[in-house]
């Protein structure tokens, strides 16, 4: 079993559509959280970084972390095709520089 | 300001050559970080540098695979008799040090194949 489990998709929505991406995990010793965004042929990019358990919020996406149940969640509202790329779901023991163990992502595609 | 830059963004050899990609790290950078991307997967962590040295190789696949970074900034990665199984993204990312998340900003990676 990998440490970080995540669907892979991939996932097609139409526009305006709320999105859900989520991944668990094995290794409860995480505590720093992340979404990626990877677009084609792109590096990541940081999108979302959590501390521990709860929510937080910015602009369209909100991630939710349920540390007991080894969960973590990313929700896109009202959903643009420029959302359209693969979401990675990141995570680390420990805060400052760290490796990373990341999910294998979620290609989201939204149709105009 | 300029992002981290990987050179060259593709690079095609053949089974048991050698080949070198390199890493610029974002200006001021003292962490910087190898990962390799396989198809359809999520970045694997390689090696880490803090600095001139490496913090961190545990995620080297095997004793082919070497980085340096002897100046603390631009750093190579070089994998010796490559195998058709080494193709992947490489990524390299870097991040500053101190208090805090500590956001490790991604190059556009070097895709390796192995023919």
């Amino acid at each position: 079993q990998k440490e970080v489990e995540q669907d892979p998709g991939p996932l097609s929505v139409p526009e305006g559509a709320i999105v859900s991406l989520n991944c668990t995990y094995s290794n409860s010793a995480f505590q720093y959280f992340m979404w990626y965004r990877q677009y084609s042929r792109k590096g990541p990019e940081l999108l979302m970084y959590t501390y521990s358990s709860g929510n937080k919020e910015d602009g369209r996406f909100t991630a939710q972390v349920d540390k007991s149940s080894k969960y973590i969640s990313l929700f896109i509202r009202d959903s643009q095709p420029s959302d359209s790329a693969t979401y990675l779901c990141a995570m680390s023991a420990n805060s400052g520089n760290t490796p990373l163990v990341f999910g294998k992502g979620t290609r989201l595609s939204v149709i105009a | 300001g300029a992002g981290v830059s990987q050179t060259p963004s593709n690079k095609v050899t053949e089974k048991g050559k050698y080949v070198e990609l390199r890493c610029d790290p974002i200006s001021g950078h003292t962490a910087l970080y190898w990962y390799r991307q396989s198809l359809g997967q999520g970045p694997e962590f390689l090696i880490y540098f803090q600095g001139t040295g490496a913090a961190d190789d545990s995620g080297l696949p095997n004793d082919r695979f070497f980085a340096v970074r002897p100046e603390g900034s631009v750093s190579t990665l070089k994998i010796q008799r490559t195998e058709r199984g080494d193709s992947a993204v490489y990524l390299c990312a870097s991040s500053s040090t101190g208090a805090g998340d500590n956001e490790q900003f991604f190059g556009p990676g070097t895709r390796l194949t192995v023919l």
